[in-house]
C-alpha cells in the first residue's frame, strides 16, 4: 500500500525565514513525488514535481530514497507562499492515481 | 493553458434525488479523468478513475452504484450522485491527465444534501 504523511497540519514562519514542510512516504517501487499547491479560494495545482528537479517560486524539494521523504524547501518565505500544501505520490503499480498526504497550512506572518 | 472545469460550482439537493457534476477539460484532451471527494479540513481521497470509452475504475470503499461515472468523450466526464442522503454532502474535485501525465485539477463543486 501506498501512504503519504505530512506531520505537520499548521506550520507558521515570519516573512524571510526559510520554511521547510515535511513530507515522508511509504511505497514498496519506485514512487513520483509531487507537491501541490491551494491558495485561498483556487484550485489545487502542481507546484513541482521531483523528476523535473526544478525550483519554482523559489522552493525546492529533494527525493531522499534512503528516508523515503520529500521535503519541500524554500529558504527565504513571503506573504504569498501562505497556502495549503500537499504532498502527492503516484507509482507505476498504481497508475497515475495520486495518493494524497493531509496537507500542511503554511502561514507566513509579516 | 491546461484548464479544467466543473459545473456546477456548487448545489444544493434534497434527500434522495439525484446529482449530476460536470469535468470539462477546456484547452486539451484527456483521455483519463480521476474524480476526488474532500471533507473539510482533510485531504483528497481518490474515488475513481475514468477513462475515455470505457468503465471507471473504483477505490475499495466507493459504491459504483451510488457515485457513477461516465466519460463519453475526450474532454467530458460526468459523476452522478444518485439516491444523495445528507452524508454524501461533500467537496467533489475532479482531475484531468494531461500526455505527460500531469494531473490539472477543477475548482470544485461543493455538494449539500438536505
Amino acid at each position: 500500500a501506498q501512504r503519504v504523511t505530512q506531520p505537520e497540519k499548521l506550520l507558521s514562519v515570519f516573512k524571510g525565514a526559510p520554511v521547510e514542510l515535511k513530507c515522508n512516504y511509504s511505497y514498496s517501487g519506485s514512487p513520483e513525488l509531487f507537491w501541490y499547491v491551494q491558495y485561498s479560494r483556487q484550485r489545487l495545482q502542481l507546484l513541482l514535481r521531483h523528476i523535473s528537479r526544478e525550483s519554482i517560486k523559489g522552493f525546492t524539494a529533494d527525493l531522499n530514497k534512503g528516508e523515503t521523504s520529500f521535503h519541500l524547501k524554500k529558504p527565504f518565505a513571503q506573504e504569498e507562499d501562505s497556502a495549503m500544501y500537499y504532498c502527492a505520490l503516484s507509482g507505476r503499480t498504481s497508475g497515475s492515481r495520486l495518493t494524497f498526504g493531509e496537507g500542511t497550512q503554511l502561514t507566513v506572518n509579516p | 493553458g491546461a484548464v479544467v472545469s466543473q459545473h456546477p460550482s456548487w448545489v444544493i439537493c434534497k434527500s434522495g434525488t439525484s446529482v449530476k457534476i460536470e469535468c470539462r477539460s477546456l484547452d486539451f484532451q484527456a483521455t483519463t479523468m480521476f474524480w476526488y471527494r474532500q471533507f473539510p479540513k482533510q485531504s483528497l481521497m481518490l474515488m475513481a478513475t475514468s477513462n475515455e470509452g470505457s468503465k471507471a475504475t473504483y477505490e475499495q470503499g466507493v459504491e459504483k452504484d451510488k457515485f457513477l461515472i461516465n466519460h463519453a468523450s475526450l474532454t467530458l466526464s460526468t459523476l452522478t450522485v444518485t439516491s444523495a442522503h445528507p452524508e454524501d454532502s461533500s467537496f467533489y474535485i475532479c482531475s484531468a491527465q494531461t500526455s505527460v501525465d500531469t494531473q490539472y485539477f477543477g475548482p470544485g463543486t461543493r455538494l449539500t444534501v438536505l
